[in-house]
């Protein structure tokens, strides 16, 4: 099955700083990756995703990059803010699939 | 914005006790899924539903887990036999095609 390693676990940056998650796949089938955004104690929050016939997508302050021949897709936010604090999971489905396969999850942290 | 709501917020069971968790997707999406997440680890894919049927289940998925859409509008997860090892958050989700799914805010079950 899908295995999905993100990386860094945790991520402390400062007020205005960029940040970069990484994941990597082991299913070339794979075809949608999305990334959740979670805060303490409340539900995923589906916040960018970006499909296998792309190669970037961005959206105000954050983007998504993939590359389909590597397998790894990264999270940008750019500009970052104290409300930006929380845990982000990548995802993968794959092609004939429904199910989504997530990271392990990365604590970003930003310090005013 | 329509939301996937989950009712109850927390529920407390006893060993071996039934469960059932309630989930009210959004209205005209077609597929519906199951996730866990135990406290502090990533989100565990379990079930998705589409058509009536089960289109997806993983390997934590046992006879011991059923899922039904009992109505137009409710999608429930029982557990007949509970575990102490199914304590976890349990989020429903669903999506209107397989990709953008859209998480509620989770049950919290504490088997004793």
């Amino acid at each position: 099955g899908e295995n999905v390693e993100q990386h860094p676990s945790t991520l402390s940056v400062q007020e205005g700083d960029s940040a970069v998650i990484k994941c990597t796949y082991s299913d070339s089938a794979s075809n949608y990756f999305p990334w959740y955004k979670q805060e303490l104690g409340k539900r995923p929050q589906l916040i960018i995703d970006i499909r296998s016939n792309v190669g970037e997508k961005k959206d105000q302050r954050i983007a998504v990059t993939l590359n389909k021949t590597a397998k790894h897709f990264s999270l940008h936010i750019t500009e970052t803010q104290p409300e930006d604090s929380a845990v982000y999971f990548c995802a993968t489905r794959e092609t004939s699939g429904s199910r989504l396969t997530f990271g392990e999850g990365t604590q970003l942290t930003v310090n005013p | 914005e329509p939301e996937v709501t989950q009712t109850p917020s927390h529920q407390v069971t006893q060993m071996g006790q039934e469960v059932i968790l309630r989930c009210v997707p959004i209205s005209n999406h077609l597929y519906f899924y199951w996730y866990r997440q135990i406290l502090g680890q990533k989100v565990e894919f379990l079930v998705s539903f589409y058509n009536n049927e089960i289109s997806e289940k993983s390997e934590i998925f046992d006879d011991q887990f059923s899922v039904e859409r009992p109505d137009g509008s409710n999608f429930t997860l029982k557990i007949r036999s509970t575990k102490l090892e199914d304590s976890a958050m349990y989020f429903c989700a669903s999506s209107a095609n397989r990709d953008e799914q859209y998480f509620g805010p989770g049950t919290r079950l504490t088997v004793t």
